[in-house]
């Protein structure tokens, strides 16, 4: 099985920070890899694909990157509306990482 | 618009079986594959299977191999996730999410979730 392996767990921030999410695989997956948004009690939403293909409908100030094992999630001006969970996807066996949870500092 | 619909909230005792249903609504259903995908409380986001609705194939999680099994009803449109044997562990959030017509593809588009609460 194909581990995915997201840092950190938790990451807290303010509105208008940059920063970055990292996700590793156990094996090259290619550009198989998605991220996803869950906010509490919801569904998670597709946010990447492709490992840098943006959802049609998902704001600009999020970007992915990567290839092979080494992923990362970048959100570029931080909003009130992103504090959520995040996880990375790979979806040629379709596992997830553990999530990281982003928090208003 | 693509709208995936399942079953409500159930509560099982230890060892019984659940049996979750997920319609699908708003596209092509035989042309999309559909998974399974479970949380448990405060947990991450774990996936259980696959199946195919044109043919009915399927492949499963290892873990839940032998205990998982999906179906899915053409007439209706609508996809099923049965669970057995079951235990408190499996008490989680279940949903159902569209991939594309790729085994290997992301999940756009996903149920509401239905909570199976296993306990004596």
């Amino acid at each position: 099985d194909i581990q995915m392996t997201q840092s950190p767990s938790t990451l807290s921030a303010s509105v208008g920070d940059r920063l970055t999410i990292t996700c590793r695989a156990s094996q090259n997956i290619s550009s198989r890899l998605a991220w996803y948004q869950q906010k509490p009690g919801k569904a998670p939403k597709l946010l990447i694909y492709k490992a840098s293909s943006l959802e049609s409908g998902v704001p600009i100030r999020f970007s992915g990157s990567g290839s092979g094992t080494e992923f990362t999630l970048t959100i570029s001006s931080l909003q009130p509306d992103d504090f959520a969970t995040y996880y990375c996807q790979q979806y040629n066996s379709h596992t997830f990482g553990q999530g990281t949870k982003l928090e208003i500092k | 618009q693509v709208q995936l619909v399942q079953s409500g909230a159930e509560v099982k005792k230890p060892g019984a079986s659940v049996k979750v249903s997920c319609k699908a609504s708003g596209y092509t259903f035989i042309s999309y594959y559909m998974h399974w995908v479970r949380q448990a409380p405060g947990q991450g986001l774990e996936w259980m299977g696959i199946i195919n609705p044109s043919g009915g194939s399927t492949s499963y999680a290892q873990k839940l191999q032998g205990r998982v099994t999906m179906t899915r009803d053409r007439s209706t449109s609508t996809v099923y996730m049965e669970l057995s044997s079951l235990r408190s562990e499996d008490t989680a959030v279940y949903y159902c999410a569209r991939g594309t017509e790729y085994s290997s593809s992301p999940f756009q588009y996903w149920g509401q979730g239905t909570l199976v609460t296993v306990s004596s």
